[in-house]
């Protein structure tokens, strides 16, 4: 059993369409990540939070808008997608210390029509 | 920028099998941990050992050890007496601090066949 869990697990969208991908961890973890992961390609960063605050965004283009309302929760708010756009969302947490190590979900395997 | 890169693509070994992975990076810090993820048909990416920089000492975890190598910027991994269900893709991370939270440089990962 994961730690970090993903909701949904599966998502088909069209390009019109407004969905959120869900992310919740009980692990008193400060820090939570998005990553994008193409077939066979290792997972892309898009953004950080650390303190439920923004931290890093890694130049990703605005129909991905992510939200932290609190310290367990983590959005992705997705509008007017691309199918370039259908990938494997991962979500991540860690503790806030820069040695520990990041715990992965299951993902949301995303399909943009 | 940091980089980590895996020269093996697939690798296909026969069950209870030793095998190696590699990774190689680059940084010019002097401290810092990598780490090696597996993500098998599943897709969850897990943990499967990490390494800090200041340690001389080998990180090992069961089957699974790695031979750091600091000078020439090396970091495999060897699975030992390997097992079906180390059948998945594995990942080699570069970890980089950031303020409050941390960043993964991932290589571009080999695929592990372990075949009955």
């Amino acid at each position: 059993d994961t730690e970090v869990t993903q909701t949904p697990k599966h998502l088909v969208m069209g390009m019109t369409n407004k969905k959120s991908l869900k992310c919740e961890q009980h692990m008193g973890h400060r820090a939570m990540y998005w990553y994008k992961q193409k077939a066979k390609k290792p997972p892309e960063l898009m953004f950080v939070y650390s303190y439920e605050k923004l931290s890093i965004n890694e130049s990703v283009p605005s129909r991905f808008s992510p939200e932290c309302p609190n310290s367990s929760l983590l959005n992705l708010h997705l509008h007017a997608l691309q199918p370039e756009d259908s990938a494997l969302y991962l979500c991540a947490s860690s503790r806030a210390t820069s040695n520990q190590p990041q715990h992965f979900g299951d993902g949301t395997r995303l399909s943009i029509l | 920028a940091q980089t980590v890169t895996q020269s093996q693509p697939e690798m296909s070994v026969q069950e209870a099998e030793t095998v190696t992975l590699s990774c190689t990076y680059d940084t010019s810090e002097n401290n810092y941990y990598l780490f090696w993820y597996k993500q098998p048909p599943s897709r969850q990416m897990i943990l499967v050992i990490r390494q800090e920089a200041y340690k001389q000492q080998n990180a090992t975890e069961n089957r699974f050890s790695v031979n750091f190598q600091k000078a020439a910027k090396s970091f495999s991994l060897k699975i030992s007496d390997s097992q079906l269900g180390d059948t998945a893709m594995y990942f080699c991370a570069f970890m980089e601090a950031i303020q409050g939270a941390q960043k993964l440089v991932f290589g571009q990962g080999t695929r592990l066949t372990i075949n009955p």
